[in-house]
């Protein structure tokens, strides 16, 4: 069974920028059959998703983040990256990464535990 | 704000059913499938349902989808203490570009 662990600074300061990294164990991460995103959850809030990245580095943003958002990949380490600037309160937020598998249609599985970063001022 | 509108809460009682509905537009679930996912209290979301009403393996039978035109349900049977979650429908929006999820649906047992 695939398991994904985030790993980061739990805090960020206003206007710096995010860095997150998901590392992949338990499954070939080199697999044309999956993306690799990030979704995040504000604090009693729903789930948004902010992007994708595949084994190769082809990337998917979610429009309304695009701007700020950069996820690259490391086949090397089976470990891809979020990197979000000029961070706001309203980034504060649990970031979970999670695998996105792909038939006719598309759904998140496994996913990782999640990781609260809070942006402070 | 989401593009997809779930019920904020429903309940029974155990052993009952529920439905929760997921109400989109035809450049979401109209022409995308959905899947569902079940955040337990203070977990990440657990994958139920894809491709609108099928299960992966592990997931009982008591966890079943649907979809009718611009509109998702998911249904639980046999209600348990467990199952008392945030349950979350989502799916590609094609004008947006992007992965779109529900509101969220809390379900409460009686």
């Amino acid at each position: 069974q695939p398991q994904l662990q985030e790993s980061g600074p739990g805090q960020v300061k206003a206007s710096e920028t995010l860095i997150l990294t998901c590392t992949v164990s338990g499954v070939s991460f080199s697999s044309s059959s999956y993306y690799w995103d990030w979704i995040r959850q504000p604090p009693g809030k729903g789930l948004e998703w902010i992007g994708s990245v595949t084994y190769s580095g082809s990337t998917y943003y979610n429009p309304s983040l695009k701007s700020r958002v950069t996820i690259s990949v490391d086949t090397s380490k089976n470990q891809f990256s979020l990197k979000l600037s000029s961070v706001a309160a309203a980034d504060t937020a649990v970031y979970y990464c999670a695998r996105q598998a792909r038939g006719p249609g598309y759904w998140f599985d496994p996913w990782g535990q999640g990781t609260l970063v809070t942006v402070s001022s | 704000q989401s593009v997809l509108t779930q019920p904020p809460s429903v309940s029974a009682a155990p052993g009952q059913k529920v439905t929760i509905s997921c109400s989109g537009s035809s450049s979401n679930i109209g022409n995308n499938y959905v899947s569902w996912y079940q955040q337990l209290p203070g977990k990440a979301p657990k994958f139920l349902i894809y491709d609108d009403y099928n299960r992966p393996s592990g997931i009982p039978d008591r966890f079943s989808g649907s979809k009718s035109g611009t509109s998702a349900t998911l249904g639980i049977t046999g209600l348990q203490t467990g199952d008392e979650a945030d349950y979350y429908c989502g799916t590609w929006d094609s004008s947006l570009s992007a992965a779109v999820f529900g509101t969220g649906t809390k379900v409460t047992v009686l």
